[in-house]
């Protein structure tokens, strides 16, 4: 079974840019969900998808958008970027139920210059 | 709006002592709660979760916690303490009309583990 995947890695753009970041639920999963976790803080809700339609959104301006595919992979779209969003950005599957586990990805760390 | 406290930001203890790491909550209704390990360069990975029943809640590696309605806690604990258990511990609460993906998180604690 594959766990959540998360690319890039790492990734430096400058403000103003927009960037892209791309996460690949795990098997079964067809809820994702985003958070930004600045240095020293926890985790913060950014959106969720579920089955391609988004589900629920954290206190984020709309430059913060997303997708997810048909296959239930997602991407996180950040327009206009301000320093304040060098952060790691978290994505979480899930399996569609209240109650159940979500499982996370690796992080993709980003810093904007 | 339902938020969560971890009182301790640094918190060191020394191998084979025991752990407890607190959490407060605030929410109107029972919460769903939730402890997540997190280590360096690493996603998070569940602990263990609270959604009813019993209030002492077995996890993995040995951890558990203990839920308390009348303190709004949810305080992690672990009887002896490994090397590898050097982490950072965040506490994170949900509600019950949604799923885990929209939970609430606390800053974090950062253990230390003194050999």
């Amino acid at each position: 079974e594959t766990g959540v995947t998360q690319s890039p890695t790492h990734l430096i753009k400058t403000r103003g840019q927009q960037v892209t970041l791309r996460c690949s639920s795990q098997s079964g999963h067809n809820t994702v969900s985003w958070y930004q976790q600045a240095l020293g803080q926890g985790p913060q809700f950014i959106f969720q998808y579920y089955r391609e339609e988004e589900n629920g959104r954290g206190n984020f301006p709309p430059r913060f958008s997303g997708l997810q595919f048909p296959n239930y992979s997602s991407e996180l779209n950040v327009n206009a970027l301000e320093l304040d969003d060098s952060a790691l950005y978290l994505c979480a599957s899930s399996p569609a139920d209240i109650t159940d586990t979500q499982y996370f990805g690796p992080g993709t760390r980003l810093t904007v210059l | 709006a339902q938020s969560v406290t971890q009182p301790d930001i640094h918190i060191t203890v020394s191998e084979g002592a025991s752990l407890e790491l607190r959490c407060n909550y605030s929410y109107g209704a029972t919460p769903y709660l939730f402890w997540y390990v997190q280590s360096p360069g690493q996603g998070l990975q569940l602990l263990l979760k609270y959604f009813s029943g019993d209030t002492l809640v077995q996890g993995i590696k040995g951890f558990e916690a203990e839920f308390k309605r009348s303190q709004s806690s949810f305080n992690l604990r672990k009887p002896s303490v490994h090397w590898s258990d050097a982490a950072e511990y965040f506490c994170a609460v949900g509600a019950p009309d949604t799923n885990a993906g929209k939970s609430t998180f606390g800053d974090g604690t950062t253990l230390t583990v003194k050999p």
